[in-house]
Order: structure tokens, then C-alpha cells, then sequence
């Protein structure tokens, strides 16, 4: 039972460049889609969220782009940084359904 | 310090043993949440609790039980029963009554059985 999909599910990036991860779902009564970032051997931690009322929602080099009628939602990391290297999981309503992950490495 | 604590860190069990994982959470949310992650899954919902005293599975409860008898405390078994119990299991909670719908986690429980 896979009500949202991820995708990619593993991302290189250059340093400096953007970082794109995409997530579809299937429920119209989700209404809640956070996007949660997970170190290895850590549990994940919440990035950035938005409602369904919005169409983007930035918050310092993160922004999330949602799009209602196609039921897609993705995540944009600007400036891509070492230090963003983790895995993101998109969810969707009460964060009880994840996306299977994107493994993102930024290369020096 | 208000957080999740999951306790052991790693554990290794011999198959065909149950084995118990604690969660604890001290930021006196109603909801807490048991979650399995393997390689390339994602996070898959085990079971979760919206109250105490009361529990409901989620997508792969098979194998798997738990309890709710404290609003702090929400421990997985892992019984003989699970077929493949190897993996990390991650424990999170939630204000069911806030918004927004955050999770917060727990570090997690590494299980190995052999």
C-alpha cells in the first residue's frame, strides 16, 4: 500500500547547484505535507511543511511547490550544501504514509 | 530536556525470541507511532496510538504487538512471529489536538536478529 510515491530515489548534486525531489499521492482528503530530513542512524526530523490552501512555501533555501490538481507536491533545495547530504522523505496528511526516500548526496 | 527517548540504541536477539523496544516521550503528546525502515522502503507504519489504552495497526502489523498503558510510554514487541524482524525501528509522537501535524521522532532502535 503505497499512497505517495517519491521519486527520485537517489540524487547527486554539485555544490551550489538545486536539489529537486518530487512526491505524488493519491488521497484528495490528505491535507497536511510535511517533508522530513533523516542523517544516517538518526531519526528524521521535520524540514518544511505546507497545507493544501498554498501553492509554494519557502523557508530560507528550502521551498516546497504544491500542486493541487495534479496531486504532486516537490522539494527544492537552493545552493545545494555538503551538509545537506541526507535521505528526505516526503508524507502526506498525519504524516502516517511516507514516501519510500531520496538519498541525496552534494558533491565539494 | 523534552524529546522521544528509544532505548537500547542496537539490540541483537537470537530468532525465535521476542524482543521489546522501549519508547518514551516526555512532550505529553496523545499520539505516538511505531514505524519500520528498511534499505529502500521508506518508513512503514506498524501500529499507532491515538490514547491510552487504545491502539490501531497500521500497513505491516503482522508479527508485531504493543501497548499503551502511560501517555509517556508506548513499547513494540517484536515476536517470533514477524518474519524478517531485522531492520530500524523508529518510535515518534504527536499532539493529536495541535496543529500543525508535526512528528517528532525518537533516534531509533537498530535490531538484529540472527
Amino acid at each position: 500500500q503505497q499512497q505517495v510515491k517519491q521519486s527520485p530515489q537517489s540524487l547527486i548534486v554539485q555544490k551550489g547547484g538545486i536539489s529537486i525531489i518530487n512526491c505524488a499521492y493519491e488521497n484528495t482528503a490528505f491535507d497536511y505535507f510535511p517533508w522530513y530530513q533523516q542523517f544516517p542512524g538518526k531519526g528524521p526530523a521535520l524540514l518544511i511543511a505546507i497545507r493544501p490552501d498554498v501553492s509554494e512555501k519557502k523557508e530560507g533555501r528550502f521551498t516546497i511547490s504544491f500542486n493541487k490538481s495534479a496531486k504532486q507536491f516537490s522539494l527544492h533545495i537552493m545552493d545545494s550544501q555538503p551538509g545537506d547530504s541526507a535521505t528526505y522523505f516526503c508524507a502526506a496528511s498525519l504524516s502516517v504514509r511516507f514516501g519510500a526516500g531520496t538519498r541525496l548526496t552534494v558533491k565539494p | 530536556d523534552g524529546g522521544i527517548t528509544q532505548s537500547p540504541k542496537y539490540l541483537f536477539r537470537k530468532e525465535g525470541q521476542n524482543v521489546t523496544l522501549s519508547c518514551e516521550q516526555n512532550l505529553n503528546h496523545d499520539a505516538m507511532y511505531w514505524y519500520r525502515q528498511d534499505p529502500g522502503q521508506g518508513l512503514r507504519l506498524i501500529y499507532y496510538s491515538q490514547i491510552v489504552n487504545d491502539f490501531q495497526k497500521g500497513d505491516i502489523a503482522e508479527g508485531y504487538s504493543v501497548s499503551r498503558e502511560k501517555k509517556e510510554s508506548f513499547p513494540l514487541t517484536v515476536t517470533s512471529a514477524q518474519k524478517n524482524p531485522t531492520a530500524f525501528y523508529l518510535c515518534a509522537s504527536r499532539n493529536s489536538g495541535g496543529s500543525p501535524y508535526e512528528q517528532y521522532f525518537g533516534p531509533g532502535t537498530r535490531l538484529t536478529v540472527t
